[in-house]
């Protein structure tokens, strides 16, 4: 069975300040998707994630995915309240299907 | 807007009623994706199809689930005689493939169920 754990489950933080969230499996993925939740809503997309060792950029956000394709962190630089949500990352299967496996989230509450 | 949606975004039923949710993925997307979500987990894969025909369903979908996509566009998810444990959101996802190498998916806003 193919899981993605994440890492911390829950961080609260002051605004301006610096954090990563790790995802890890033991398993490899075609890719990873990073997505951010809003409570009574459905995951958006931030970034995929293909080549193992590869960084992408997205504003304050960095994500890298290992260079084994099994782990990959997301980086908030200077965190702001507009930050506050669920991160969710999800491996595509090597099954061919393209069904996701979802890791089971952080919480991230960023503090004014 | 030309997300995806999703129809009811609240559903309040009694147990042992049926409920039909509707989901209307990006226009030209072939592949359609249904997921559940109970608080504090990430969503859980249920079954997707490529166009009309579905091709997955996991195990997490008893006799009481189904699903149709009947001429490859929307989808409805049915659950029969409901329990409290259907709890949860329901949540739809679309994407097109191929596209590239990988199968990125969009999905809309969900809909919650509360089976009382």
């Amino acid at each position: 069975t193919q899981l993605l754990e994440q890492s911390p489950q829950f961080l609260s933080i002051q605004e301006g300040e610096n954090l990563t969230v790790y995802c890890n499996s033991s398993s490899v993925f075609s890719s990873l998707q990073w997505y951010r939740q809003e409570p009574g809503e459905g995951p958006v997309l931030l970034v995929t994630v293909v080549t193992g060792g590869e960084v992408k950029k997205l504003k304050r956000l960095t994500f890298q995915f290992g260079d084994a394709r099994k782990d990959s962190s997301l980086h908030i630089t200077a965190a702001q309240p507009g930050d506050t949500g669920l991160y969710l990352c999800a491996g595509d299967t090597t099954s061919g299907t393209y069904k996701y496996i979802f890791g089971t989230g952080t919480r991230l509450k960023v503090l004014a | 807007d030309t997300g995806v949606s999703q129809n009811p975004r609240h559903k309040i039923t009694k147990r042992g009623q049926n409920v039909t949710f509707r989901c209307d993925p990006i226009s030209e997307h072939n592949r359609l994706y249904w997921y559940r979500q109970t608080l504090g987990q990430g969503p859980e894969f249920l079954t997707y199809f490529q166009n009309e025909a579905q091709l997955e369903k996991s195990r997490l979908l008893s006799d009481r689930f189904s699903a149709e996509r009947p001429k490859g566009s929307f989808s409805t998810l049915e659950i029969q005689r409901t329990e409290q444990g259907d709890s949860a959101m329901y949540l739809c996802a679309s994407s097109l493939s191929p596209s590239s190498s990988t199968d990125t998916q969009y999905f809309g806003p969900g809909t919650r169920l509360t089976v009382l």
